[in-house]
This record gives C-alpha cells, sequence and structure tokens, in this order.
C-alpha cells in the first residue's frame, strides 16, 4: 500500500522553463512535507518545505504548494536549470517518520 | 566532517554471510532512521530511532534484520544470511528532533549480494 505516489517517474524540462514535480498522499496523518533532491552515488538532500497550516512556501527558485483537501503536493521550480538533472522525492512527516515517494528523475534539456 | 557518517560505502558479500552496516549521525541529533533503495525503486523506511530505543521497526523486511543504537549516537545495521534481494543502497538520515525538522542523510552503504 503505496500510501505517497509521484506518479511521473521521470520528466524533461527546457533549460529556462518551469519544472513541476506532483505527489499525491493518502493518509491525512501527514502534517510536515519536505521535498528532497538526490545526485547519482549521493544522499538525498533537503530542498525545500512545508507545514501542514500552510498552503505555499517560496525559497528562490523553489516554490512548493500544498493542496490539502486534494491530498496534492507540488515544487515549482522556475527558472530550470541544468544543475536542477537528478532525482526529487517528496517526503512526508508523520507518525514521527518520514515516508518517501518513489522519485521522479527530472532532466533539464540545455 | 560534521554530516551523516555511512561505512563502508561498498560491500560485497556472498549470500548466507552476515553483514554489519554503521552509521554515524550528527552529533546531538536524536532521530535517526535506516532507509534503503533497491535498484529502481524509491527509498523504503526500515526503522527508526528516537534516542537508542526503536519506536518504530515495521519497514524491517525480515527477522534477519536487525538494528541497534548505543548511546544515542552510532547505528548498527546488521543482516544475516544475507540474500541477493537485500542487494540495494542502504542510507542512514539523523534529525535534530522528529517532529517537524529535516533530516539528513549519509552518502549510503552500497551493498551487493552474490
Amino acid at each position: 500500500d503505496q500510501q505517497v505516489k509521484q506518479n511521473s517517474p521521470s520528466l524533461s524540462v527546457q533549460e529556462g522553463r518551469i519544472s513541476i514535480l506532483n505527489c499525491d498522499y493518502t493518509n491525512s496523518m501527514f502534517d510536515y512535507f519536505l521535498w528532497y533532491k538526490k545526485y547519482p552515488a549521493e544522499g538525498p538532500t533537503f530542498l525545500i518545505s512545508i507545514s501542514s497550516i500552510k498552503d505555499k512556501n517560496e525559497d528562490g527558485r523553489f516554490t512548493v504548494f500544498l493542496n490539502k483537501s486534494a491530498k496534492h503536493l507540488s515544487l515549482h521550480i522556475v527558472p530550470s536549470q541544468p544543475g536542477d538533472s537528478a532525482v526529487y522525492f517528496c517526503s512526508l512527516f508523520g507518525n514521527e517518520k518520514l515516508t518517501f515517494g518513489t522519485g521522479t528523475r527530472l532532466t533539464i534539456i540545455p | 566532517g560534521a554530516g551523516v557518517s555511512q561505512s563502508p560505502s561498498n560491500k560485497v558479500t556472498e549470500k548466507g554471510k552476515d553483514v554489519e552496516l554503521r552509521c554515524d549521525p550528527i552529533s546531538g541529533h536524536t532521530a535517526l532512521y535506516w532507509y534503503r533503495q533497491s535498484l529502481g525503486q524509491g527509498l523504503e523506511f526500515l526503522i527508526y530511532f528516537q534516542g537508542n530505543s526503536a519506536p518504530d521497526k515495521s519497514g524491517l523486511p525480515s527477522d534477519r534484520f536487525s538494528a541497534e543504537r548505543t548511546g544515542g549516537s552510532v547505528s548498527t545495521l546488521t543482516i544475516q544470511r544475507t540474500q541477493q534481494e537485500d542487494s540495494a543502497v542502504y542510507l542512514c538520515a539523523s534529525s535534530f528532533r522528529s517532529v517537524g525538522t529535516e533530516a539528513f542523510f549519509g552518502q549510503g552503504t552500497r551493498l551487493t549480494v552474490v
């Protein structure tokens, strides 16, 4: 039973355009939401987060949106840069642990 | 360094042997997590520690897997009688507290069972 789903395993975006990564969840117990970025042969690194009491959080080129009624989380990257090419995981905190999605491989095309 | 450190970075073992993976969390971090990532898969939760106790062991795939944490710091994940399906990258993460803070990951241990 996959509680956190990232339905797009891969995404290609032109450099300079907006990248939109999506994440859906099934359980309302989650109260804190995070995005992680992972390069090959490295551990995931924290990117941006949002608490359940907010619907938007912005940090430079990265914005996270939370729609609790739809149980949907998204990450917007604009403008996209070649260094953004990586695997992105959404991560939801609840019951004292982080539950991760399956990841989306983002490729930025120069 | 001040980050999460995992050792070894790579481990090749024969089927049936036992292996021990080590995680040194960031100093002062009370929460410690073990995850694994199999080829083409997402991050699978294994076990979570708060201090030395493990409130959630629900992700351990079988009784061949065990983990402990001593002194609220170093943790070891032990896999007994390894099988080929145990081949994966094993990731450790730590956080300052369990609620509402991001976890910091180590670089992982790539385990290959041949």
